[in-house]
């Protein structure tokens, strides 16, 4: 079985400083993870995603991050956040050893405020 | 470049009433998958279709059927609508399940039952 955990409901953060979204998982083969970016009525937006190798993984809009396997962790981290990255972001993984069903966490709500 | 278009984008039903939610992808992927969005749950599989001429039940099945009527196209029916289905949907695609691709999604599609 698969699981993922965003123990944050809501971020807050001021425009300009570091921003950071929290994800750890739970999968019995090798993890294959991803950040997705959902904005007020739209569908969900790929921003990046772990497969295998270097450890610190850069996206989409600046977005980057950091796969800790002895931790279970793949947080999403931005250096200067901004007032357009207010929206709900979502962590979700699967076993890279199965067939691709996608497991997503409960999604964390980003407020940045000018 | 539509990418995964879903239709309607609005619904509401009355308790007992049947509805299809259409959905049609242009990348010529082979997955397509149907997900439900409540608030505080992320997104939950309902149903998934791994290539042309197959379906399989997700997490999340009852009260639902599919119909992957050809490539492009992957619709959900809603038999006898009921008031725990309120929620919002959103269709997915992806090249295949076995590679590291992240799944496309639609825009959604708001359904209330009264």
């Amino acid at each position: 079985a698969q699981s993922v955990a965003q123990p944050e409901d809501q971020v807050n953060v001021a425009e300009g400083n570091p921003l950071t979204v929290k994800c750890t998982y739970s999968v019995s083969g090798n993890p294959y993870l991803f950040w997705y970016v959902q904005y007020p009525n739209r569908g969900l937006q790929f921003l990046l995603k772990y497969i295998t190798g270097d450890n610190l993984v850069k996206g989409s809009y600046g977005f980057e991050a950091e796969f800790n396997k002895s931790q279970t962790s793949f947080h999403l981290k931005k250096p200067s956040a901004l007032v357009s990255d207010s929206a709900l972001y979502f962590c979700a993984v699967r076993d890279g050893g199965s067939w691709g069903k996608l497991q997503f966490g409960a999604g964390t709500q980003v407020v940045v405020t000018p | 470049n539509a990418g995964v278009t879903q239709t309607p984008k609005f619904q509401v039903l009355k308790t007992g009433q049947s509805m299809t939610l259409q959905c049609a992808q242009d990348m010529n992927h082979n997955s397509m998958y149907w997900y439900r969005q409540d608030p505080g749950m992320g997104l939950r599989l309902i149903y998934y279709s791994a290539s042309e001429g197959t379906t399989d039940k997700g997490e999340v099945p009852n009260g639902y059927n599919v119909s992957r009527l050809n490539k492009r196209e992957f619709s959900l029916r809603l038999e006898s609508a009921a008031p725990s289905q309120t929620s919002v949907y959103f269709c997915a695609s992806s090249p295949s399940g076995t590679d590291n691709q992240p799944q496309h999604f639609g825009d959604g599609t708001r359904l209330s039952i009264l």
